[in-house]
């Protein structure tokens, strides 16, 4: 299996664009978690889908933060519109048994840079 | 603050000596997992523990778990430089699905 792939890898954008972030998890897995990492507040979940149903966004930060997975291979983030505070690494995440038994497999994160 | 807070924040060592990190957590657990994280990369899975465990072992890998102290510790025995990392111990509480990451470890292990 090719992992978890998420792209693209390298985003730089101006405050006020859309971007959007995408996550193909792992083939059967039902988890699927998305995680933003700064040097100031860490790793910090921000919303977790189970069978391609958004379980928990009481992380997303706000409104102009959104997530959908409309299909079991694919789940997209998008912030509408974008600020400079948005620069992070965002890690997609896939579970084959959720967190409260299972490991998580990361992929190679998207480091958004909004200028 | 965060479920799992590691200690120390940074760790420099010999390559063959030992390393040792501790976690502390503050609500009841299901399982603690620790991670690796390469400099700009994804994090990687190395062990996970459950509450009902004491010890566990996985190569030069040594993890404990007191759940009276709410705290845990990986022990990484003849260092390498490839381990030069940060590691992270991460908890789910005892309802939910969320894994919550602590603020991690950065080890450099020198040649």
């Amino acid at each position: 299996d090719a992992g978890v792939i998420q792209s693209p890898r390298h985003e730089v954008t101006e405050m006020g664009q859309e971007v959007t972030l995408r996550c193909k998890p792992i083939s059967g897995h039902d988890y699927l978690f998305w995680y933003r990492q700064t040097m100031m507040r860490g790793l910090e979940l921000l919303i977790y889908f189970n069978n391609n149903v958004p379980i928990d966004d009481s992380g997303m930060p706000e409104d102009r933060f959104s997530a959908k997975m409309p299909n079991a291979s694919f789940s997209t983030l998008k912030i509408q519109p974008s600020e400079p505070r948005d620069s992070a690494v965002y890690f997609c995440a896939s579970s084959l048994e959720g967190a409260q038994t299972g490991e998580l497999f990361f992929g190679e994160g998207s480091r958004l840079t909004v200028l | 603050s965060q479920q799992g807070e590691e200690d120390p924040q940074a760790l420099s060592i010999q390559e063959g000596e030992n390393a040792t990190m501790n976690c502390s957590y503050k609500t009841s657990i299901n399982n603690l997992q620790w991670y690796r994280q390469n400099s700009g990369r994804g994090l990687v899975h190395l062990i996970l523990i459950r509450s009902n465990e004491r010890e566990k072992h996985s190569g030069r890998l040594r993890v404990t778990l007191d759940t009276s102290k709410k705290s845990s510790s990986l022990l990484i025995t003849a260092s390498r430089a490839a381990d030069t990392a940060s590691y992270f111990c991460a908890t789910d509480k005892a309802a939910g699905n969320k894994l919550t990451f602590g603020g991690g470890t950065r080890v450099l292990v020198k040649p």
